[in-house]
């Protein structure tokens, strides 16, 4: 049962420019939703977080936006960094749980 | 800044075998997690624990599996009867708010098990 989704196994863009990693989710009760960032060998690491009253958050150059009625949410970095090259978790919880359910992943590689 | 710390960073096992995986959670945390990553797989919630006992757990987690937290740092998990389809990378992770707004878990580097 994929409740989080991330239908981009993989994602090339050139440093400087804006690299879009999207994320959708099937459970309308999620109301709080976290990126993480994963380089091999180590735990993901957090990254930007989002709760359902807002549709944006910034933090830097990530942002994400949510879209409650489309059931999306996306991160953008900007400019992109070879040192952001990572795999991006999009992960998403309801508040009265326990539990944080995780996207199977997105790997972003940025070229120099 | 603190950190979640796992050991062994990686352990081999033959089928059959009992495995336990350590954790040291943040110090002042007071929710703890295991997850797992089959490889190419998502992240996928196996157990939380607060308070001395497990708050949610998920239909992987099944009899075979078991945590505990023995002392007032260590928390562990325990797989009694290897499988193959064990071999994941195993998180442990902590929060000192649970899955609330504004909170964040914190992973620690993992415990890569293969069983064999």
């Amino acid at each position: 049962d994929q409740q989080v989704k991330q239908n981009s196994p993989s994602l090339s863009v050139q440093e400087g420019r804006i690299s879009i990693l999207n994320c959708d989710y099937t459970n309308s009760m999620f109301d709080y939703f976290l990126w993480y960032k994963k380089y091999p060998a180590e735990g993901p690491t957090f990254l930007i977080s989002i709760s359902s009253i807002k549709d944006k958050n910034e933090d830097g150059r990530f942002t994400v936006f949510l879209n409650k009625s489309a059931k999306h949410l996306s991160l953008h970095i900007v400019p992109s960094q070879p040192g952001d090259s990572a795999v991006y978790f999009c992960a998403a919880s309801i508040n009265t749980g326990n539990q944080f359910y995780f996207g199977t992943g997105t790997s972003l590689t940025v070229i120099p | 800044e603190p950190e979640v710390t796992q050991t062994p960073s990686h352990q081999v096992t033959q089928m059959g075998q009992e495995v336990i995986l350590r954790c040291v959670p943040i110090s002042n945390h007071l929710y703890f997690y295991w997850y797992r990553q089959i490889l190419g797989q998502k992240v996928e919630f196996l157990v939380s624990f607060y308070n001395n006992e497990i708050s949610e757990k998920s239909e992987i987690f099944d009899d075979q599996f078991s945590v505990e937290r023995p002392d007032g740092s260590n928390f562990t998990l325990k797989i009694r009867s290897t499988k193959l389809e064990d071999s994941a990378m195993y998180f442990c992770a902590s929060s000192d708010r649970g899955a609330l707004w504004d909170e964040k878990l914190f992973f620690g580097s993992g415990t890569q098990l293969s069983v064999l």
